[in-house]
């Protein structure tokens, strides 16, 4: 079975510190998709990236990098110099790709409330 | 090029009236999907279209719920006879058609939040 887990529930951070979301996914599949999602106050779901289980190379896209680690089963998101616009709910989600073709297993964390204060 | 579109945002609705929730993919996206958000909690995925067919509603409970994606227009999520349970945040997602077995990126509506009084 699949499962996510974002054990923060929240984080509390001042303006211009670095701040790391966890994300610890099971899956018995060896091929699988990895997600993040920002939910701001607005509330619409804003897609952040896609990881398939085979590159496990690190991501860096300006102040968010993510960190792949299947020996561990995480996909830990990092904002880097944390700016009060990053305040929001961040989901982390798995979706394998393996079995039917017609399947949706897109399975989503809790999310994790971030809250960053100038 | 217009995201997902959801409407309306806000619905409110007494028990058992109905209640239904449109969404109108990205240009080119041809499959749709439903996910529910309850206070609090991550999104519970509900149910996945395609034009005219539901392809997987895995996630859908058994009553009182419907999805369709007719062939013209937006895909519509029907719920009838709602109860506060029902309150929530449903979320509307669209994607590609899928190339070679890979999952494409879905892509959010916005939400619509539904209040049951």
């Amino acid at each position: 079975a699949q499962k996510v887990t974002q054990a923060q529930t929240e984080i509390s951070v001042v303006e211009k510190e670095d701040v790391t979301l966890d994300c610890v996914y099971e899956t018995r599949d060896t091929t699988y998709y990895l997600f993040w999602y920002k939910q701001p106050p607005s509330g619409e779901l804003v897609f952040l990236i896609r990881r398939n289980s085979f590159d496990e190379q690190n991501e860096i896209s300006g102040r968010y990098s993510w960190n792949f680690q299947k020996s561990t089963s995480s996909f830990n998101f990092t904002i880097t110099a944390s700016q009060v616009v990053d305040s929001a709910v961040y989901f982390c989600a798995l979706s394998d790709d393996i079995g039917s073709y017609n399947n949706n297993d897109m399975r989503f964390g809790a999310g994790t409330r971030l809250t960053v204060k100038p | 090029n217009a995201g997902v579109m959801q409407n309306p945002r806000h619905l409110v609705r007494r028990r058992g009236q109905e209640a239904r929730l449109r969404c109108s993919p990205m240009k080119g996206h041809s499959h749709v999907y439903w996910y529910r958000q309850l206070p609090e909690e991550g999104l519970k995925f509900m149910v996945y279209l395609q034009k005219e067919n539901i392809i997987d509603e895995s996630g859908m409970p058994k009553e009182r719920f419907s999805a369709e994606f007719p062939k013209e227009g937006p895909s519509i999520l029907r719920i009838q006879q709602v109860v506060r349970g029902d309150s929530a945040a449903y979320f509307c997602a669209s994607s590609p058609p899928r190339a070679g077995g890979t999952k494409n990126i879905q892509y959010f509506g916005a939400g619509t939040r539904l209040s049951v009084l």
